[in-house]
């Protein structure tokens, strides 16, 4: 296993387009997670599931953003209307459910620039 | 999840050890402190944790003072691919999930 990836790496785009990107996690882990992050500042919490089932949303996922994860393997980011605002990395973290203490592992990480 | 304060930035010689602090005043009974680093491009990299004992691996050491209010990160010997925001987390490690809360994080620059 190569570790988590993403997919495309880099995606510039017009403002009001769509964008889809891709994660494929570590493959025995159930859970998998979705951050953003802009320059200079630290990685933002998206949402997150447990298998193909969506857990938890930040406040930060407007209606424009939908995830998915159908069969519990890779998921999916999809941004509607795409705004300058959203020009962000947009990482993808997957991690085993834990009992106690277990570290979550990073993907490279897409970039996004809405033009 | 408790807050943390880190420097901004530090410089560290190749060679020598960093030591990356860390404080967590407001830290709870079954909250982990949790090191990631991230290189420039890259995502973020898990390094260590622990709980209330200090632990060791193969890329840092953890100290954890015994009230648990603050923590260092210890790179043994640093080289230049050591340069990269540090950042400290703390938070619960149970079945609610693992979304983590990064602060700013220290930029190390390591410097030949």
């Amino acid at each position: 296993d190569t570790g988590v990836s993403q997919d495309p790496r880099h995606k510039i785009t017009k403002r009001g387009q769509n964008v889809t990107f891709r994660c494929d996690p570590i493959s025995e882990h159930n859970r998998l997670y979705w951050y953003r992050q802009t320059l200079g500042q630290g990685p933002e919490f998206l949402t997150y599931f447990q298998n193909e089932a969506q857990l938890e949303k930040s406040r930060l996922l407007s209606d424009r953003f939908s995830a998915e994860r159908p069969k519990g393997s890779f998921s999916t980011l999809e941004i509607q209307r795409t705004e300058q605002g959203d020009s962000a990395m947009y990482l993808c973290a997957s991690s085993l459910t834990e009992m106690e203490g277990t570290e979550a592992f990073f993907g490279q990480g897409t970039r996004l620039t809405v033009v | 999840d408790a807050k943390t304060t880190q420097p901004t930035s530090m410089d560290c010689a190749e060679g020598r050890a960093a030591n990356l602090p860390c404080n967590h005043s407001t830290i709870s009974g079954n909250e982990y402190v949790y090191w990631y680093r991230q290189i420039h491009s890259q995502g973020p990299q898990y390094i260590i944790h622990g709980l209330k004992n200090n632990e060791t691996n193969e890329m840092a050491s953890l100290i954890i003072t015994e009230d648990r209010k603050s923590s260092t990160l210890i790179l043994p010997h640093a080289t230049l691919r050591d340069t990269a925001v540090y950042y400290c987390i703390v938070r619960v490690a149970n079945n609610a999930g693992n979304m983590l809360t990064f602060g700013g994080g220290t930029r190390l620059m390591v410097k030949p």
